[in-house]
């Protein structure tokens, strides 16, 4: 499968800055990339579609000016979380579509806000 | 609307079989997928069903019936290194969506 790498794996920022997260898929192109939420013991939440080369599209719910996504490249794709408030505290994680059925997920970047 | 209903936990002995279920409810339905996840680390691929019927991989089988919107994964010779979250997914139109998992707690 293909294999996905994501950095930091965490960070601890303050209440009100914004941290930005990558996406990086290693050998293989990916046009489109998901970008998941998830809370403690909870399940995992799409927020967006990253699509190389164009607009991100969000889930219901998600606000695209908070969490801002940027799919420059085949192979990279960021998250920025903007005046991250406690709230926000969760694992995001990532991935890329190896077919139709199957996705690869990146290690995960847990995020804490103080 | 689409959902996955499975159960949040299941607890069995080492070395004993252990089924998880899963029952989905979606508009559009192109497969079934079932993820494996330990504590602090991220979804891994298990398996995934198409078609009606059983796929076999190693200790793990994954089964689908979709005239029943339903299916199953089957863990055998249960490892301690199984203890995990499990779980299923339904890919829609344009996207997987996931169920709330199962937590799998195994006994020695």
């Amino acid at each position: 499968g293909a294999v996905v790498s994501q950095h930091p794996s965490r960070v601890i920022c303050k209440s009100g800055t914004s941290v930005k997260i990558e996406c990086r898929s290693l050998d293989f192109q990916a046009t489109t990339m998901f970008w998941y939420r998830q809370f403690p013991k909870q399940s995992l939440m799409l927020m967006a579609t990253s699509n190389e080369g164009s607009k991100a599209t969000y889930e219901q719910g998600v606000e695209k000016d908070k969490f801002l996504i940027n799919h420059a490249s085949l192979t990279l794709s960021t998250l920025t979380v903007t005046s991250a408030h406690p709230e926000d505290s969760s694992f995001y994680i990532c991935s890329v579509a190896g077919g139709i059925y199957e996705q690869y997920f990146g290690p995960g970047t847990r995020l804490t806000v103080t | 609307g689409q959902s996955l209903e499975q159960p949040s936990e299941v607890t069995a002995v080492e070395g004993a079989i252990v089924q998880i279920n899963c029952t989905y409810q979606t508009s559009g339905f192109y497969g079934l997928s079932w993820y494996q996840q330990h504590d602090g680390g991220a979804p891994t691929f298990l398996s995934y069903n198409a078609l009606d019927g059983l796929e076999e991989t190693g200790r793990f089988s994954s089964f689908l019936s979709r005239s029943d919107s339903y299916g199953y994964l089957l863990l055998q010779e249960l490892q301690m290194k199984d203890s995990a979250s499990y779980f299923c997914a339904v890919r829609g139109d344009d996207k997987i969506i996931f169920g709330k998992g199962t937590r799998l707690h195994i006994l020695p």
